[in-house]
């Protein structure tokens, strides 16, 4: 049983263009969420993160936006840079009690082309 | 300042052995955590330690599999007779509390034979 899901594994897009990552839960107890970025041989490196008191966080050319109701968030990189090409994780995590405890998704490969 | 390291990089051994693999995490960070990584799959939660004690070992998939975290600092996995199917890049990460983001080490990728 999947909590974390990320049902697009790949995504290409034109530099410049918006890229949009999708990323959807099933446990309702999450309330902690955050997108990890990776490239290969590296370990994944933390892009931007939301708390479910908010439905929007934005940080430079990356915003997250997360709609409860529907138990799912996407990121939204614009203009999207060849840069950005790499494996996109959703994560989320639950209440203080579970609070280390982070459940991944499958990843998203971004490929934004020049 | 140093980022997470984990040693060693790569490691195959056969299958039955014993293997450890280390973690040195962010000085100052309380939190650490060990994942599993399969092949066109997410990071796997194994286990996390809060200082000394390990907080949450539900992702420990069986007694093979265990971890410590002595002096709060540097951690170790330790799989006893390896399987086949423990074959995986195994992730280190530390962060300074819980809800913290995680910084991420490199990685170990085992290959057991």
């Amino acid at each position: 049983d999947q909590q974390v899901k990320q049902n697009s594994p790949s995504l290409s897009v034109q530099e410049g263009r918006i890229s949009i990552l999708n990323c959807d839960y099933t446990n309702s107890m999450f309330d902690y969420f955050l997108w990890y970025k990776k490239y290969p041989a590296e370990g994944p490196t933390f892009l931007i993160s939301i708390s479910s008191i908010k439905d929007k966080n934005e940080d430079g050319r990356f915003t997250v936006f997360l709609n409860k109701s529907a138990k799912h968030l996407s990121l939204h990189i614009v203009p999207s840079q060849p840069g950005d090409s790499a494996v996109y994780f959703c994560a989320a995590s639950g209440d203080n009690t579970n609070a280390g405890k982070s459940t991944f998704g499958d990843g998203t490969t971004l490929t934004v082309k020049p | 300042g140093a980022g997470v390291s984990q040693t060693p990089s790569n490691k195959v051994t056969e299958k039955g052995k014993y293997v450890e693999l280390r973690c040195d995490p962010i000085s100052g960070h309380t939190a650490l955590y060990w994942y599993r990584q399969s092949l066109g799959q997410g990071p796997e939660f194994l286990i996390y330690f809060q200082g000394t004690g390990a907080a949450d070992d539900s992702g420990l998939p069986n007694d093979r599999f265990f971890a410590v975290r002595p002096e709060g600092s540097v951690s170790t996995l330790k799989i006893q007779r390896t399987e086949r199917g423990d074959s995986a890049v195994y992730l280190c990460a530390s962060s300074l509390t819980p809800r913290n983001e995680q910084f991420f080490g490199p990685g170990t990728r085992l290959t057991v034979l």
